[in-house]
């Protein structure tokens, strides 16, 4: 089983609403990571929460420590926001090691 | 600007060829990482190295070995490659002490 787990899987939305994608884990964490892969490979870093929310342009962040939850909210999406969206944590050893939940496949249509 | 370059974008190679995949970044980072990404199953460790000619096994090194001989780059090879090791094969660093790692474009290799 894996220790970090998202949902959905595939989320296709319309231009315009308003998208959640979940992640939970069950092992303690220092920090956790939000990522971007748009086709072709590249990933990118979006978020890196220990507490609290973070908030990016259209982009909200959020973590429940307790419940070892953590949302990515995107407002008012757009078709360039069609890519893979991947949570990770960190474990808080000396190098950084994450541990990568399997996607969310984000389809945003016109 | 920061950069992780991976030397090849797609590789097709046959069973039981020896395969090098490289990646070198440009940002003096000690921490570099090795992973591969399949459907269903996201981002597995393969192999890191937190210093030059210093490695350590990842979650799935079988298959795989790593070198580093300059803190810059990082490689990783598939000593014979075989058809389950088809897969996308991403680099990343980051440097020691610090937040997030930054990745590669990626190598989408086929093995036939």
């Amino acid at each position: 089983k894996n220790e970090v787990e998202q949902s959905p899987q595939n989320l296709t939305a319309q231009e315009g609403e308003f998208i959640t994608i979940n992640c939970s884990y069950s092992v303690g964490i220092s920090a956790l990571h939000w990522l971007q892969q748009h086709p072709g490979g590249g990933i990118v870093s979006l978020f890196m929460l220990s507490s609290g929310k973070k908030k990016h342009g259209r982009l909200i962040a959020t973590i429940n420590i307790q419940e070892k939850h953590s949302s990515l909210h995107i407002t008012a999406s757009h078709p360039r926001d069609s890519a893979v969206y991947i949570c990770a944590v960190s474990g808080g050893d000396s190098w950084g090691k994450l541990q990568f939940g399997a996607g969310t496949q984000v389809v945003v249509t016109p | 600007d920061v950069k992780v370059t991976q030397s090849s974008r797609y590789l097709v190679k046959r069973t039981g060829e020896k395969v090098f995949l490289e990646c070198v970044q440009d940002m003096d980072h000690e921490n570099m990482f090795w992973y591969r990404q399949d459907p269903g199953l996201g981002l597995r460790l393969i192999y890191f190295s937190y210093d030059v000619k210093m490695k350590e096994k990842g979650d799935i090194p079988e298959g795989y070995s790593v070198s580093r001989e300059k803190k810059e780059r990082f490689s990783l090879i598939l000593e014979s490659a075989s058809t389950n090791q088809t897969s996308m094969y991403l680099c990343a660093s980051r440097g020691q002490g610090a937040d997030i790692q930054y990745f590669g474009a990626g190598t989408r290799l086929s093995v036939l």
